[in-house]
């Protein structure tokens, strides 16, 4: 397997709703990345775990709250987002980024109304 | 602080015609650099990766340089086709493993 997977592809949430987009690997990655992506922008780096403790908050407001439960499972809980967070966030893996780089998953589009 | 450029922004090309991308950065001092596909709403595929200590890496139709020393690389695609429309992205691994990404060229090939 050498794919990561995000769920769930697409996301409409309200201001006042919780919610939680997960990513996935199995590659025996021990990096995992979020990123979020406005529109024509290229990716922003918001989070990095690294052997599933995070090692890199890039000051992203505490409405995202990134959680790493092992080190196949990356998710990121949303609470009290506002219309502007509307984006792609996508999700990375790396085992040896300086080696290997990047493997990117799908993302997922989120709307927040 | 690495900045990354790349140029054009965007290129419309006739099917069968090469494709050339560019790249810069600013400091020299990077790991490795990697070329990532776009489709619209879709994730990055990566392409390409490139060490530092390389000058160029191919896949198929895909070439990549670099220069590392002028702060520069080039994505070549050759006898562009339709499926080739998109957005490419590179980005440069740098101390800290900080990754950091050009703006990305909007391809289109017309049939």
């Amino acid at each position: 397997d050498t794919e990561v997977t995000q769920t769930p592809k697409h996301l409409v949430m309200g201001m006042t709703n919780k919610k939680s987009l997960k990513c996935e690997q199995h590659m025996g990655h021990r990096a995992m990345y979020w990123y979020k992506q406005k529109a024509k922008k290229p990716p922003e780096l918001m989070f990095v775990y690294s052997y599933e403790k995070l090692s890199i908050n890039e000051s992203v407001p505490s409405r995202f709250s990134p959680e790493c439960p092992n080190s196949s499972l990356l998710n990121l809980h949303l609470h009290a987002l506002q219309p502007e967070d509307s984006a792609l966030y996508l999700c990375a893996s790396s085992q040896d980024p300086r080696n290997y780089g990047y493997t990117f998953g799908s993302g997922t589009r989120l709307t927040v109304v | 602080k690495q900045e990354v450029t790349q140029i054009p922004a965007a290129l419309s090309v006739p099917e069968g015609e090469n494709l050339v991308l560019n790249c810069s950065f600013t400091d020299s001092a990077i790991y490795n650099l990697q070329w990532f596909r776009q489709d619209p709403g879709k994730g990055l595929t990566s392409l390409l990766l490139i060490q530092s200590s390389q000058r160029e890496q191919t896949s198929g139709r895909l070439n990549a340089s670099l220069d590392k020393s002028s702060g520069r690389s080039t994505l070549y695609i050759a006898a562009s086709q339709p499926g080739d429309s998109a957005t490419y992205l590179c980005a440069v691994l740098a101390a800290g493993n900080k990754l950091t990404f050009g703006g990305g060229t909007r391809v289109l090939v017309k049939p």
